[in-house]
């Protein structure tokens, strides 16, 4: 089944304690994107990423890093979460970023 | 800058009427427009989508418009149904760096009531 999966659904940290939250597809799309969704914001998008080893911001990129060192996996890295990046997490994945956006389940993350 | 508006934030519609979401965009070069469904606790999910070449696309009791001169899209849904309560986000692409993006509205919260 074609599919994203993004790991954890749920998780609650302390401020300062570095976490991953994991992203995977298995479509062989070149690109993939990171949102965090918030009420009244929509979907804003933290960075994406047009291919391995290639990646951009988007509109809220701080205090977020990415890597693509491999095409099925894009993980979203926090090196020291703040209470402000509570929110909900979804990754996505398209062919060419043009159309046919698939999202992963959504990781839904609490920072006290 | 690259921008979407939609409107209204939250609509509320009894059973069988029909409902309209708006969105505006602001880059005159986006030439794909499309709207995604997102149940409470779901991910979101593409239910219709337009390009730039065509005004109008329907698909049962949904339908998209194209303004490319206003530079505006509606989403249309006919005969509601409660299943229809979710929030529907649109989106338009902008061209990045050779690369294309989706930026997202902020979304519609829909409620139809029976």
């Amino acid at each position: 089944e074609a599919q994203v999966t993004q790991n954890p659904r749920y998780l609650i940290t302390v401020t300062g304690k570095k976490l991953t939250v994991t992203c995977s597809q298995n479509m062989n799309h070149e690109y993939m994107s990171w949102y965090r969704q918030d009420p009244g914001l929509g979907l804003r998008q933290i960075y994406y990423s047009m291919n391995v080893e290639v990646t951009d911001k988007g509109d809220v990129p701080e205090g977020y890093k990415v890597s693509r060192k491999e095409k099925r996996n894009f993980p979203l890295i926090l090196e020291s979460p703040s209470p402000n990046q509570t929110s909900l997490y979804f990754c996505a994945s398209s062919k060419t970023g043009f159309y046919g956006y698939t999202f992963g389940s959504g990781t839904r993350l609490t920072v006290v | 800058g690259e921008n979407v508006e939609q409107h209204p934030s939250t609509l509320s519609v009894q059973e069988g009427d029909s409902a309209v979401i708006k969105c505006t965009y602001s880059d005159s070069a986006s030439n794909y427009f499309p709207w995604y469904k997102q149940e409470l606790g779901k991910r979101p999910q593409l239910i219709i989508d337009i390009r730039s070449n065509v005004g109008e696309k329907k698909d049962q009791r949904i339908a998209v418009t194209l303004n490319k001169t206003a530079k505006h899209f509606s989403l249309h849904i006919t005969e509601t149904q409660p299943e229809d309560s979710a929030v529907y986000f649109c989106a338009a692409n902008f061209a990045s760096g050779g690369y294309n993006k989706l930026i997202f509205g902020a979304g519609t919260r829909l409620a139809v009531h029976p």
